[in-house]
């Protein structure tokens, strides 16, 4: 049982749409991080949340934490290509706050 | 600065075989973990410090052993390598904990026969 739930685990769209790519827990969290993994690469942290609510934009990407730090949101506008990547979440629990916990990881492939 | 790197990049193992996975940070890092990544499963943690002479267990620390003795290096000894730990290892370190950055090593991809 996975105890950060990731969907959709694949998505392949068209270059221009908007996706979201969301992270469930029944577990609250002190922050929760999205990472982007290349092939034959470690994953590179993209953001990093820690309060209730909390909305970050980075260009086209925006990265929500739900009120209740159980859940998070991943929303790409007009997606592009370079977007292609495996996304992953990635949560500290309140409790045993030394340890990251991750989703399984969205595949995402923008087709050009 | 290097960041965080590991050695060897690829390894295959005979059942039974052991071997260590080198993993070091130039980065005064005090936070150094042990990932394995396996397909739909994302990346469980296997071991972790929080600096040197500190360890602790993950979520799948069975078949794995580690020790801390400088800051820099943080090696993942397999004792006797099984089937079931074919997987790609990435080694991680931080400045402090999880609410910092993760930088991540380009991984050690291992295949046990």
């Amino acid at each position: 049982t996975q105890l950060l739930e990731q969907s959709p685990q694949f998505l392949s769209i068209q270059e221009g749409e908007n996706l979201t790519v969301y992270c469930n827990s029944s577990s609250v969290f002190s922050s929760l991080q999205w990472y982007r993994q290349e092939p034959g690469e470690g994953p590179v942290l993209l953001v990093t949340v820690v309060t209730g609510g909390e909305v970050k934009k980075l260009k086209r990407l925006t990265f929500q934490f739900g009120d209740a730090r159980k859940d998070s949101s991943l929303h790409i506008t007009a997606a592009q290509p370079g977007d292609t990547g495996l996304y992953l979440c990635a949560g500290a629990l309140i409790q045993g706050a030394q340890k990251l916990v991750f989703g399984q990881g969205t595949r995402l492939t923008i087709n050009p | 600065n290097a960041g965080v790197t590991q050695t060897p990049k690829f390894q295959v193992l005979k059942t039974g075989q052991s071997m260590t996975l080198q993993c070091a940070q130039d980065m005064n890092h005090e936070y150094m973990s042990w990932y394995r990544q396996d397909p739909g499963m994302g990346l469980r943690l296997i071991h972790y410090s929080v600096g040197a002479g500190i360890t602790d267990q993950g979520e799948v620390p069975n078949g794995y052993n580690v020790s801390r003795s400088t800051t820099e290096d943080f090696p993942l000894r397999l004792l006797s390598a099984a089937p079931s730990q074919t997987s790609v290892y990435f080694c991680a370190s931080s400045k402090g904990l999880v609410f910092e950055t993760q930088y991540f090593g380009p991984g050690t991809r291992l295949l046990v026969l």
